[in-house]
């Protein structure tokens, strides 16, 4: 079974652009989640998606939005970035995101976003 | 809100010798609790879950509701073992939040 697969993997951008990062979950996996990892915050939990809805969000600006298609594939977008917003942006899957023993998390390669 | 909290950023042993990985957590509810490993140039992954009660690798790790820790185990390290450590707790909106990780270094 493939893994999740993130596009691109690199990316540079310059302050005040947009960028729309994508990720391909494990095949049957419904749900989707983002997050951000920076070497002072940390992983920081950005929003989940489940069936096209978003069922979670986290403490993040609305700079920083996503969504989600009816393959389960996820887009996440931000908006006017700023030099803050360079991290690596991990996405997981799973398969309905309860957490239960049989629902394990698996994390894509990741995005690194350089905003200069 | 709740918050994990991973004391040590990073931790060296010898190979053989037993290792523990502290995390502390708080939070009001009934937490999960997880921890995760991403090993050099890999995926993070998960290793376990304390609902599942399992040895993975040779790790356990338990609950303890009363001093709010989930701290790792291993009772002889080997160096394959080197990697990053995140503890994670899910809240009952199913949000991860994770410590800020240790970097465990296993010496031959």
């Amino acid at each position: 079974k493939a893994g999740v697969t993130q596009t691109p993997r690199y990316l540079i951008k310059t302050r005040g652009q947009q960028v729309t990062l994508s990720c391909s979950p494990i095949s049957g996996h419904r749900s989707v989640s983002w997050y951000q990892q920076t070497p002072g915050q940390g992983l920081q939990f950005l929003f989940e998606y489940f069936s096209e809805t978003q069922r979670n969000k986290g403490n993040f600006p609305g700079r920083f939005s996503g969504r989600q298609f009816s393959n389960s594939r996820s887009e996440m977008n931000v908006s006017t970035l700023e030099l803050g917003d360079s991290a690596l942006y991990l996405c997981a899957s799973s398969l309905t995101g309860t957490g239960r023993s049989t629902d394990t998390q698996y994390f894509g390669p990741g995005t690194r976003l350089t905003v200069l | 809100a709740q918050r994990v909290t991973q004391p040590e950023k990073l931790l060296s042993v010898f190979k053989g010798a037993p290792v523990e990985l502290k995390c502390n957590y708080s939070y009001s509810g009934s937490p999960e609790l997880f921890w995760y490993v991403q090993y050099s140039r890999q995926r993070l992954q998960l290793l376990l879950r304390h609902i599942s009660r399992e040895s993975i690798k040779g790790f356990t790790a338990d609950l303890n509701k009363g001093e709010t820790s989930f701290h790792l185990k291993k009772p002889f390290a080997q160096e394959e073992d080197s990697a990053m450590y995140y503890c994670a707790l899910r809240d009952s909106a199913r949000q991860l939040t994770f410590g800020s990780g240790t970097q465990l270094t296993v010496l031959p």
